[in-house]
């Protein structure tokens, strides 16, 4: 199984900060990889896919970027509406998983 | 504008069996992957598994066993069975709707659309 591991776990930042978040695979999924944003009781949002597509409608204030084992996702200059949880997941090879989470909380 | 919406149990008992449905509106169900997504209560993301509309399924190695996904193309509906629940299989359940990447080969894509979550507690 490929094991997804973000950081930090938690970021505490204020708006208007640029704010990067790292998830690292335990083997290669070349560039198969999304980012989501999951508000407080609310299903995931998917931002990001194939490491830097970015989903229709998405802010381009969120960038990705990474291929191999290594991704970021960036958010150039926070927004109130940007305080929320982050998952990667990566989906190679007819399996899917998660990273734990990042959580952004305000400063 | 794609929906999908969801149904099933929310109260279970310990080895009971968690049955949820989802159907899907807007769009071409024949098009994509049909997945489910579990998050237990204040935890992260656990991929429970997807179903084409052929019925071609992948499933978490680690819920293989008790789980299976099953699809009514004459009703845009896919379903979720998982058998000899505890009190860890307590989680807010997503269906959702993933890209299908054509090749060759074919690749699953990136998960696009989500349900509204449904809270499934097990307890006696």
């Amino acid at each position: 199984d490929i094991q997804m591991t973000q950081s930090p776990s938690t970021l505490s930042a204020s708006v208007g900060d640029r704010v990067t978040i790292t998830c690292r695979a335990s083997q290669s999924i070349s560039t198969w990889l999304a980012w989501y944003q999951q508000e407080r009781g609310k299903a995931p949002k998917l931002l990001i896919y194939k490491a830097s597509t970015l989903q229709s409608g998405v802010p381009s204030r969120f960038s990705g970027s990474g291929s191999g084992t290594e991704f970021t996702l960036t958010i150039s200059s926070l927004q109130p509406d940007d305080f929320a949880t982050y998952y990667c997941q990566q989906y190679s090879n007819y399996s899917r998983t998660f990273g734990q989470g990042t959580k952004v909380e305000i400063k | 504008q794609v929906q999908l919406q969801q149904w099933g149990a929310g109260l279970l008992k310990p080895s009971e069996t968690l049955s949820l449905t989802c159907a899907v509106s807007g769009g071409t169900f024949s098009a994509y992957y049909w997945n489910w997504v579990r998050q237990p209560p204040g935890k992260g993301l656990e991929w429970i598994g997807e179903i084409s509309r052929v019925g071609t399924t992948y499933y978490n190695p680690s819920l293989k066993s008790r789980v299976t996904i099953s699809v009514d193309t004459s009703k845009n509906q896919f379903s979720l069975e998982l058998t000899s629940i505890t009190a860890a299989d307590t989680a807010v359940y997503y269906c959702a709707r993933a890209q299908v990447i054509l090749g060759p080969p074919l690749r699953l894509g990136q998960i696009d659309y989500w349900g509204q979550g449904s809270l499934v507690t097990v307890s006696s």
